[in-house]
């Protein structure tokens, strides 16, 4: 089955700095890769994903980049703001045709600090 | 619209008792996956229906647990006896059921602790 890792498990970085997460998985039919956010308390949210046929996405702030080839795929967070402290996680979904589970990472707790 | 939403967000029970979970998943959504993540781990797949039908149950850890989504709407996880490493949060999500909606909506999870 898949497997995901997910780097550094807590990552501190001031307010207005750049902060990145990596994964890499280990199934290379593997197609889509989503992120999720986990605010204290709350549920873990989509902000971003990519699908296996797209080697990067931007959204405002926040990046996503796929390398297949290395089986690797990062989160990039560019001018850091202290909402963005949160548990992140990054997840793979094979590619069965239909729907089907995610297999995630063990998780990056961010801390922006003022 | 309202997101998926789970019953009770926190339990704790002792050894040996039993615990059932509820999801009620987005309006819609035929696809419903039960998650769990135990103390500083991975959120760790444990199944997937596809309306009632459970498609894939392989994340399930043994038959002290079981789940139902009768009538393809709600869905409910049981554990019964529950053990001292059952304790996590257990997550519900929901999809709408196009190939390619691949979008997992998360609940707010149940926290179980078992004493």
């Amino acid at each position: 089955g898949e497997n995901v890792e997910q780097h550094p498990s807590t990552l501190s970085v001031q307010e207005g700095d750049s902060a990145v997460i990596k994964c890499t998985y280990s199934d290379s039919a593997s197609n889509y890769f989503p992120w999720y956010k986990q605010e204290l308390g709350k549920r873990p949210q989509l902000i971003i994903d990519i699908r296996s046929n797209v080697g990067e996405k931007k959204d405002q702030r926040i990046a996503v980049t796929l390398n297949k080839t290395a089986k690797h795929f990062s989160l990039h967070i560019t001018e850091t703001q202290p909402e963005d402290s949160a548990v992140y996680f990054c997840a793979a979904r094979l590619n069965t045709g239909t729907a089907s589970k995610l297999t995630f990472g063990t998780g990056t707790r961010l801390q922006v600090t003022l | 619209e309202a997101g998926v939403t789970q019953f009770p967000s926190h339990s704790v029970i002792e050894k040996g008792q039993t615990v059932t979970l509820r999801c009620d998943p987005i309006s819609g959504h035929d696809n419903l996956y039960w998650y769990r993540r135990v103390m500083g781990k991975e959120i760790k797949f444990l199944l997937h229906f596809v309306k009632e039908s459970k498609q894939d149950e392989s994340g399930m850890p043994n038959n002290r647990f079981l789940a139902e989504r009768t009538g393809g709407t709600y869905s409910t996880l049981k554990v019964q006896p529950a053990e001292l490493e059952d304790s996590g949060v257990y997550f519900c999500a929901s999809s709408y059921k196009g190939r390619f909606q691949e979008t997992q909506y998360f609940g707010p999870g149940t926290r179980l602790l078992v004493l």
